[in-house]
């Protein structure tokens, strides 16, 4: 079955350090997302991607983030400077508009800000 | 505005026993909905969703799920709950256009009694 990959599993960074979330959607999905779940919380919507521009973003996508599919294969998210309410698991979606429809999420990148 | 609402933090059943997770949507047009489970520490897995058609949903592991329109809800049930169900389970919302963002409820952690 087709997965989701995020890279890396587990980062820690100092405070307002800049970081780099990467994620290789399913192949033949066009339709890509982020979102974020802090410790004990539901997951929240950040961001979503189509056509190499953003769709939507929550109130929670400031200026600090930033996506990008740089390559054919990849899609990443960007905090510019890191702060210790950044903190979550976030994870990237992918789906597309065939009969199957339903998000497929990787299996996550746990953020620690120290 | 779409939203989930899952109106029990945690519940807790002994192995064996039937299980019903309850979770309400509010949602102005016909609804895709999603059931996801969370082992700690790890991704999102689906485990049925529903976009139409038969409104009672066979998912992986057992569990099912029955869309009833005039309640709004979208239970999830498994009729014997195994050790290694223990878990959070995510009802989530889609809006009508496939690729949208989904939105998740706040979750319910299941526990397990031996």
């Amino acid at each position: 079955e087709p997965e989701v990959t995020q890279t890396p599993s587990h980062q820690v960074t100092q405070m307002g350090q800049e970081v780099i979330l990467r994620c290789v959607p399913i192949s033949n999905h066009l339709y890509f997302y982020w979102y974020r779940q802090i410790l004990g919380q539901k997951v929240e919507f950040l961001v979503s991607f189509y056509n190499n521009e953003i769709s939507e973003k929550s109130e929670i996508f400031d200026d600090q983030f930033s996506v990008e599919r740089p390559d054919g294969s990849n899609f990443t998210l960007k905090i510019r400077s890191t702060k210790l309410e950044d903190s979550a698991m976030y994870f990237c979606a992918s789906t597309d508009r065939g009969s199957d429809y339903g998000y497929t999420f990787g299996s996550g990148t746990r953020l620690t800000v120290v | 505005a779409q939203s989930v609402t899952q109106p029990d933090i945690h519940i807790t059943v002994s192995e064996g026993a039937s299980l019903e997770l309850r979770c309400n949507y509010s949602y102005g047009a016909t609804p895709y909905l999603f059931w996801y489970v969370q082992s700690p520490g790890q991704g999102l897995q689906l485990l049925l969703k529903y976009f139409s058609g038969d409104t009672l949903v066979q998912g992986i592991k057992g569990f099912e799920a029955e869309f009833k329109r005039s309640q709004s809800s979208f239970n999830l049930r498994k009729p014997s709950v195994h050790w290694s169900d223990a878990a959070e389970y995510f009802c989530a919302v889609g809006a009508a256009n496939r690729d949208d963002k989904i939105i998740f409820g706040k979750g319910t952690r299941l526990h397990i009694l031996p």
